[in-house]
């Protein structure tokens, strides 16, 4: 059975990081593409970061490059999001996702990351 | 950046009626592999999104044969043709083809 177990949201202060994990079980995880995509509570899904399957190449979106670095770990079978300098913008419900935009597709649970002081 | 713009925004359907929901992306998301990498997401109250249809028009496994997904340029149309109270959700369609990836406004489809 496929599963994403995702971890490390909380609360924290403007200016702090947070690290954002999402371990995989059920299928071959460096066979596949990862994506980190947040929503704000209420809100629309919104796309933030993209790792290939070796962990060579990464995307970014505008708001997030610079502050937060998405990376892989194929012999633990997680995907990481490390976040700094973390805004008050930055807070929403994280999910990571396998293969967006194909028949692989599919996502974590989300956790909560909330940036207030 | 590709954007992606959905009608309706609000959908109110009766159980057993059928229903509909538009895309349109800003340019075209036609790969050179021959794919269009455009999805359909549900995301029920509660839970995270799961994929409904992909490439456009292909429907994923274990998504019941009342959806199906149909393209026409830049043009892209979801239907449900007899919607179920497990429809309930907010859907979103999806771009992939390039970085950022851009998800429309979603539509609430309430009963």
């Amino acid at each position: 059975e496929v599963q994403l177990v995702q971890s490390g949201g909380g609360l924290v202060q403007p200016g702090g990081s947070l690290r954002l994990s999402c371990e995989a079980s059920g299928f071959s995880f460096s066979s596949y593409w990862f994506h980190w995509v947040r929503q704000v509570p209420g809100q629309g899904l919104v796309w933030v970061s993209r790792i290939d399957n070796y962990g060579s190449t990464t995307n970014y979106a505008d708001s997030v490059e610079g502050r937060f670095t998405i990376s892989r770990d194929n012999a633990r079978n997680t995907l990481y999001l490390q976040m700094n300098n973390l805004r008050a913008e930055d807070s929403a419900v994280y999910y990571c996702g396998r293969d967006l935009a194909g028949v692989g597709s599919y996502w974590g649970p989300g956790t909560l990351v909330t940036v207030s002081s | 950046d590709i954007v992606m713009t959905q009608s309706p925004l609000s959908l109110p359907v009766t159980p057993g009626e059928p229903a509909s929901i538009s895309c349109r992306s800003s340019q075209s998301l036609l790969h050179r592999n021959g794919n269009v990498f455009f999805d359909w997401y549900l995301q029920r109250p509660g839970q995270s999104p799961q994929l409904l249809i992909y490439w456009g028009s292909n429907r994923a496994p274990g998504v019941p044969d009342r959806f199906s997904g149909s393209e026409s340029g830049t043009e892209f149309t979801l239907k449900i043709s007899r919607v179920e109270a497990e429809d309930v959700g907010v859907y979103y369609c999806m771009q992939g083809l390039q970085t950022p990836y851009t998800f429309g406004q979603g539509t609430k489809l309430e009963i």
